[in-house]
């Protein structure tokens, strides 16, 4: 089965630190992809990638950015944290038609 | 990507058939019928999907009407850890570009002992 590995389960930041969300997969997937998610919201697409330093952003990238400096990872990087920034951050990775796998996310405080 | 519509929660009592319905009246010929489901505190997990005939895999089926207008998630013999938020999607199949998935509201399942 298809692994999506988030870092950290659980994270605690404090307001204007820069944050860093890691996400391996092991199947050499192409696409990668991040979400929050908060109460009522659903999942929204923050950055999207679909190759090795290629990335495209997703409805909300403002306060974001991502890298992908190798095919099996894909950070989202909080340059620097605030407290609406809050939420649970999930992973996603997908092979062209095929569903996608998600990780278990990380959830953020910021303080 | 065509909108959907579902129930905003359902309930099953436990052993039986949990039917989930999808409405996708706008859906486009190339696209597809996708469903994850999401257990509390967890990542949505992938169930299945199609195009225009019927599906079955190890956890679910998936019917969709000859005008593929909607569709039917079947759990045939729901337990208590079927309980989840049920999303049904509907996107185009993509070759090779990324294609990001866009979740509605979902429909709350609750399996009932």
């Amino acid at each position: 089965d298809v692994k999506v590995t988030q870092s950290s389960r659980y994270l605690v930041k404090r307001t204007g630190e820069k944050v860093f969300l890691e996400c391996v997969q092991d199947m050499d997937h192409e696409n990668m992809f991040w979400y929050r998610q908060d109460p009522g919201l659903g999942l929204r697409l923050i950055y999207f990638s679909y190759d090795v330093k290629m990335k495209e952003k997703g409805d909300i990238p403002e306060g974001y950015s991502v890298s992908r400096e190798k095919k099996e990872r894909f950070s989202l990087i909080l340059e620097s944290a605030s407290t609406n920034q809050t939420s649970m951050y999930l992973c996603a990775s997908s092979e062209r038609a095929d569903g996608y796998t998600f990780g278990s996310g990380t959830r953020l405080t910021v303080v | 990507d065509a909108k959907t519509t579902q129930p905003t929660s359902m309930d099953c009592a436990e052993g039986r058939a949990a039917n989930l319905p999808c409405n996708h009246s706008t859906i486009s010929g190339n696209e597809y019928v996708y469903w994850y489901r999401q257990i509390h505190s967890q990542g949505p997990q992938y169930i299945i999907h199609g195009l225009k005939n019927n599906e079955t895999n190890e956890m679910a089926s998936l019917i969709i009407t000859e005008d593929r207008k909607s569709s039917t998630l079947i759990l045939p013999h729901a337990t208590l850890r079927d309980t989840a938020v049920y999303y049904c999607i509907v996107r185009v199949g993509f070759r090779g570009s990324a294609r990001q998935l866009t979740f509605g509201s979902g429909t709350q399942l609750t399996v009932l002992p």
